[in-house]
């Protein structure tokens, strides 16, 4: 079974220029997170998507991140104007049983974005 | 007071040691909890998930979990070398659907 995909995998931009990135969930699972895992601390969750519906989004800047998933599969996150403190390491993960104990979530090799 | 809770380390153990990782939660009314193992460099790796108080094992790993003293832990039997790495706790907190609080990590060096 293939695993989460993520692209890029490494993104240098300057600040205030826009980036996005790419996430393709497992096969078949139905809810779909973002997570921002900034050096030294533990991944914080940015949105979370069940099939095509945002869920929470409650901690995503929304003055400058945007995420979509259409048809409820792929996933785009983006980020308008960067900031410095926007460098991180953005995690995908998805997971099937979203809602019960046993959600786990399994992640992708995420997208190490450096703002210069 | 912080979400979830973990010494940062470094944890220092001989090859074939146990080691054991702890980590506390604020949330009374936490649902499940569970570790990942972060490589340097790389993205987390689930290790196993517990709910229920008491231990569960999966083979070399055991969590138990203490919802009374909101404290759950990890132990690592025969350590190897390649299992030196951070090991992240993460709690669901039921009330917030899906979202995973993590804590910042312990990082564990297993010396041959």
């Amino acid at each position: 079974e293939a695993g989460v995909a993520q692209s890029p995998r490494y993104k240098i931009i300057e600040k205030r220029q826009s980036v996005a990135f790419w996430c393709n969930p497992i096969s078949g699972h139905a809810t779909l997170y973002w997570y921002q895992q900034i050096l030294g601390q533990g991944p914080k969750l940015l949105i979370q998507f069940q099939n095509n519906g945002v869920v929470d989004d409650s901690q995503l800047p929304k003055d400058r991140f945007s995420a979509e998933r259409l048809k409820g599969v792929d996933s785009t996150l983006k980020i308008q104007p960067a900031k410095l403190e926007d460098s991180a390491v953005y995690l995908c993960a998805s997971s099937s049983r979203w809602g019960t104990q046993a959600d786990e979530q399994y992640f992708g090799p995420g997208t190490r974005l450096t703002v210069t | 007071q912080k979400e979830v809770e973990q010494n940062s380390g470094p944890l220092s153990v001989p090859e074939g040691a146990i080691a054991s990782l702890n980590c506390t939660y604020s949330d009374r009314g936490s649902q499940s909890f569970f570790w990942y193992r972060q490589y340097s460099g790389k993205s987390p790796e689930l290790i196993m998930f517990i709910y229920s108080n008491g231990d569960k094992e999966d083979g070399r790993f055991t969590a138990q979990l203490n919802k009374a003293s909101q404290y759950v832990s990890l132990l690592i039997r025969d350590s190897q070398p390649s299992d030196s790495a951070t090991y992240l706790c993460a709690v669901n907190r039921g009330s917030t659907l899906g979202r995973l609080y993590f804590g910042r990590g312990t990082q564990l060096t297993v010396w041959p």
